[in-house]
């Protein structure tokens, strides 16, 4: 099965500046790769996602970028605000048949962003 | 407006007490997952159904079961609960129209005295 990996675990920004979590995965069949915010007591929140058709997407201050060759993919947000502190997970969906959908995920970013 | 909906969003049960934790969903997705989250964990994926279709991981333990009964609502029998068990289970929806983007419930969390 698919193996994602996450770095850091823990992140700390001053407001205003970037933060940069970058996962990487194993299987060569994974194709979307999706990125999930939780706050505390709440249920994951997709956020961005990204294709392995894709090289690079943007939503306003987020963007993640996917490099296929090696397995690796980010994500960034700028100029980042005390409500952007949360845990990120990253994932991969690896779907064959009737596993089409399942998703395997990183164990997650702490972010804090200080005001 | 809620899209996929988990009651309760608190459960407290005794040692080997089954407990039911519920979920329905609004979107019309044909597939729901159950995951179990721990404290500063990844949601670990119990299993999930695909239309009727039952699909389980392969460690996920006999102690854990799914319904659903229709599109709408599935549930989850946790048969006797341990204290491993208290946990974060969130409830999540795809479907094959939206690429299987997966969809998650706020979550219910399982305290077990």
């Amino acid at each position: 099965g698919e193996n994602v990996e996450q770095h850091p675990s823990t992140l700390s920004v001053q407001e205003g500046d970037s933060a940069v979590i970058k996962c990487t995965y194993s299987d060569s069949a994974s194709n979307y790769f999706p990125w999930y915010k939780q706050e505390l007591g709440k249920g994951p929140q997709l956020i961005i996602d990204i294709r392995s058709n894709v090289g690079e997407k943007k939503d306003q201050r987020i963007a993640v970028t996917l490099n296929k060759t090696a397995k690796h993919f980010s994500l960034h947000i700028t100029e980042t605000q005390p409500e952007d502190s949360a845990v990120y997970f990253c994932a991969a969906k690896y779907g064959r048949g009737s596993t089409l959908g399942r998703l395997y995920f990183g164990r997650g970013t702490q972010l804090t962003v200080w005001p | 407006d809620a899209m996929v909906i988990q009651n309760p969003r608190y459960q407290v049960t005794q040692f080997g007490k089954p407990v039911t934790l519920s979920c329905s969903q609004t979107l019309n997705h044909n597939v729901m997952y159950w995951y179990q989250q721990k404290s500063s964990q990844a949601p670990k994926l119990l299993f999930h159904y695909y239309d009727k279709d039952f699909n389980n991981e392969a460690d996920t333990p006999d102690n854990f079961q799914s319904r659903r009964p229709n599109t709408s609502f599935c549930f989850l029998d946790i048969r006797s609960p341990g204290l491993g068990d208290a946990a974060m289970y969130l409830c999540a929806t795809s479907s094959v129209r939206e690429n299987h983007e997966q969809y998650f419930g706020p979550g219910t969390r399982l305290t077990v005295t």
